[in-house]
């Protein structure tokens, strides 16, 4: 059975304080590994896909890496606005999505 | 181009009641999903319809049915309506290439009293 555990379950950071999230994995099979902003009251927004171990992948202050059996996803300098809740997902070889329980980020000015 | 949209954003039943919650993709997409967020578990799928005329059920199917009336349209039942099914309710869709991301609806909010 696929299982993804993100720690940790809460962050609460200070304005400009960098930080990493952490993903850990365990799949048979790993086709891709998703990474997701979700606010309070909306769905699960796309942010980043890795395929392969190595692989990295930027959007702004957002960088997510991947090894064989974790992610990381970087927040460099963060700002208020980046403040959400941060999932992650694997998809395997029936092409469904297992996510994590999430990481709730919390930027205070 | 709206995306995924579901209806009602918002639903309080008594128990044994039922409902349908809607949700329709403009994407072209061939799979749909229907899933619940419930607080320190993460999404869990709930059934899925990998192309039109075909669903399968997910990780937690119990109480629940859905039909995928067309490309567009998938949609979740609730036929007896349970306490343990209050939750928040996502539908999402995936483009036809493999490694697609998901695209989500704005959820439904159900509560169950």
């Amino acid at each position: 059975e696929d299982q993804v555990t993100q720690s940790p379950e809460a962050l609460r950071l200070q304005e400009g304080e960098s930080s990493s999230l952490n993903c850990s994995y365990t799949v048979s099979g790993l086709r891709g590994l998703f990474w997701y902003r979700q606010d309070p009251g909306k769905g699960p927004e796309f942010l980043f896909t890795l395929y392969s171990a190595g692989e990295e992948k930027e959007k702004e202050r957002l960088k997510a890496t991947l090894t064989k059996k974790e992610s990381f996803l970087h927040i460099t300098a963060p700002k208020p606005e980046d403040s959400a809740t941060y999932l992650c997902a694997v998809q395997a070889h029936d092409y469904k999505l297992s996510f994590g329980a999430g990481t709730t980020v919390t930027v205070r000015a | 181009n709206a995306g995924v949209t579901q209806t009602p954003k918002f639903q309080v039943l008594k128990t044994g009641q039922s409902m349908t919650l809607q949700c329709a993709q403009d994407m072209n997409h061939n799979s749909m999903y229907w899933y619940r967020q419930d607080p320190g578990m993460g999404l869990r799928l709930i059934y899925y319809s990998a192309s039109e005329g075909t669903t399968d059920k997910g990780e937690v199917p119990n109480g629940y049915n859905v039909s995928r009336l067309n490309k567009r349209e998938f949609s979740l039942r609730l036929e007896s309506a349970a306490p343990s099914q209050t939750s928040v309710y996502f539908c999402a869709s995936r483009g036809t290439q493999s490694y697609n991301e998901q695209f989500f609806g704005p959820g439904t909010r159900l509560t169950v009293l």
